[in-house]
């Protein structure tokens, strides 16, 4: 079955790019027929959908983050990757990736992102 | 933005008694509607999607109903494993969650 992993930093600094990469295992992002997503959840509160990609490299975000976040893919690496600019503490959180059909299954461990300086 | 309001906050329900958690829509999502099961230390786990259809390998006893603005997740015996919090997801225009309901043993 397809599994996720998240592989980033665990603590970046104020104004910096927060970047991960998600590596998917046990089927192709290339198949097609799924999005792929970024999901963070801050300490203590819900989860936020950060965005999605399709193999062929079209990306959507939420509009609540869009003027900070990139989503890309690397088929030939099977993996999609995060980057959001300029973080500040409130982009602390853990960050999951998932695979997207509308509604999302299965799910990365995901992993603590902390901005800190 | 959709926004999804869960209640309670949180459940205290004892083994065995049925669960019946809610969530509402700031405005209708028809049928686009899924359920998450969440431990600590975990990623959430897809039970319901489509408002009403379980997820591979879900158990009978969790089951959704509801459709445009008023849902609702019934675990209708609760077995140790299932406290936990739950989340709500409306993928009707973009995707929001709720902000999860914890059942507690009570």
């Amino acid at each position: 079955q397809v599994q996720l992993q998240e592989s980033g930093p665990g603590l970046v600094k104020p104004s910096q790019t927060l970047s991960l990469t998600c590596t998917v295992s046990g089927g192709s992002i290339s198949s097609g027929g799924y999005y792929w997503s970024w999901i963070r959840q801050q300490p203590g509160k819900g989860l936020e959908w950060i965005g999605y990609i399709y193999y062929t490299g079209s990306a959507y975000y939420n509009p609540s983050l869009k003027s900070r976040v990139t989503i890309s893919v690397d088929t030939s690496k099977n993996q999609f990757s995060l980057n959001l600019s300029s973080v500040t503490a409130a982009d602390t959180a853990v960050y999951y990736c998932a695979r997207d059909a509308r509604s999302i299954d299965p799910w990365g461990q995901g992993t603590l992102v902390t901005v800190s300086s | 933005e959709i926004v999804m309001t869960q209640s309670p906050a949180t459940l205290s329900v004892s083994p065995g008694e049925r669960a019946t958690l809610s969530c509402r829509a700031s405005q209708s999502v028809t049928t686009n509607l899924a359920w998450y099961q969440q431990k600590p230390g975990q990623a959430p786990r897809l039970l319901i999607y489509g408002a009403s259809t379980r997820a591979t390998g879900i158990p009978a006893r969790f089951s959704g109903s509801g459709s445009g603005t008023e849902f609702t997740l019934t675990i209708s015996s609760l077995e140790s494993e299932d406290f936990a919090v739950y989340h709500c997801q409306q993928y009707a225009n973009w995707k929001t969650f709720g902000q999860g309901t914890k059942v507690e043993v009570k």
